[in-house]
């Protein structure tokens, strides 16, 4: 069955705390990325990987940190940086850049 | 700066109408633009891709119109249904450079039984 999975589907965290979102895809994708969206508004990008052990800064990569070690997986880290992280956290996978999109269920993120 | 823009304001419609939903782009030249649709709480899902070069594209139901003078897309869902019920983004790839998606905020559609 293939798709891109996020976990966990709800996380807390404590202010101060860094924490790790997981994504994985079995869909052989060389690209992936991940989104932030807050409540009515669009998705905005955090970084994204186009291969590889190679990944690029997006619109707001302020306070959050990526690794590209296996082509499957890309966790985000949010750092006790990010000055507001409480949202709902989106991944998803192309076979390139530019091309169709596959997205994962989605996590969201409250920060007590 | 580059601005994506899509009615914010809920689009409710009867069942059996066509929904129309307008995208706007304005300092961007996109060579494709993507609609993808969101239910509360789920990752978007694709839904079609045009090409600059591309007035139209069908997809059963969707529609999907480029006018790249007018800056403009438009989405049509013709006899629509309660299901289609749901948040529509568009989302714009410049063609090269950096070709991660820049998306617009979308458009929550309503379709009344």
């Amino acid at each position: 069955d293939g798709g891109i999975t996020q976990s966990p589907k709800y996380l807390f965290r404590k202010e101060g705390q860094n924490v790790t979102l997981s994504c994985e895809q079995n869909l052989n994708h060389d690209a992936m990325y991940w989104y932030r969206q807050d409540p009515g508004q669009g998705l905005r990008l955090i970084y994204y990987s186009q291969i590889v052990n190679d990944f690029q800064k997006g619109d707001i990569a302020e306070g959050y940190s990526v690794s590209r070690e296996k082509k499957e997986s890309f966790p985000l880290t949010v750092t006790s940086a990010q000055k507001n992280p409480t949202a709902f956290y989106l991944c998803a996978s192309s076979n390139r850049l530019g091309n169709t999109q596959y997205f994962g269920p989605g996590t969201r993120l409250t920060v007590l | 700066s580059q601005k994506i823009e899509q009615n914010s304001e809920a689009l409710n419609i009867q069942e059996g109408k066509t929904a129309t939903l307008t995208c706007n782009y304005t300092n961007y030249s996109p060579a494709y633009l993507q609609w993808y649709r969101q239910d509360p709480g789920r990752g978007p899902v694709f839904l079609l891709l045009i090409r600059e070069n591309e007035k139209e594209k069908r997809k059963e139901r969707l529609k999907v119109t480029f006018d790249t003078t007018l800056k403009q897309s438009l989405f049509h869902i013709t006899a629509s249904q309660p299901a289609d019920s749901a948040t529509y983004l568009c989302a714009l790839d410049p063609g090269t450079g950096r070709r991660a998606l820049t998306f617009g905020s979308g458009t929550r559609l309503q379709v009344q039984p």
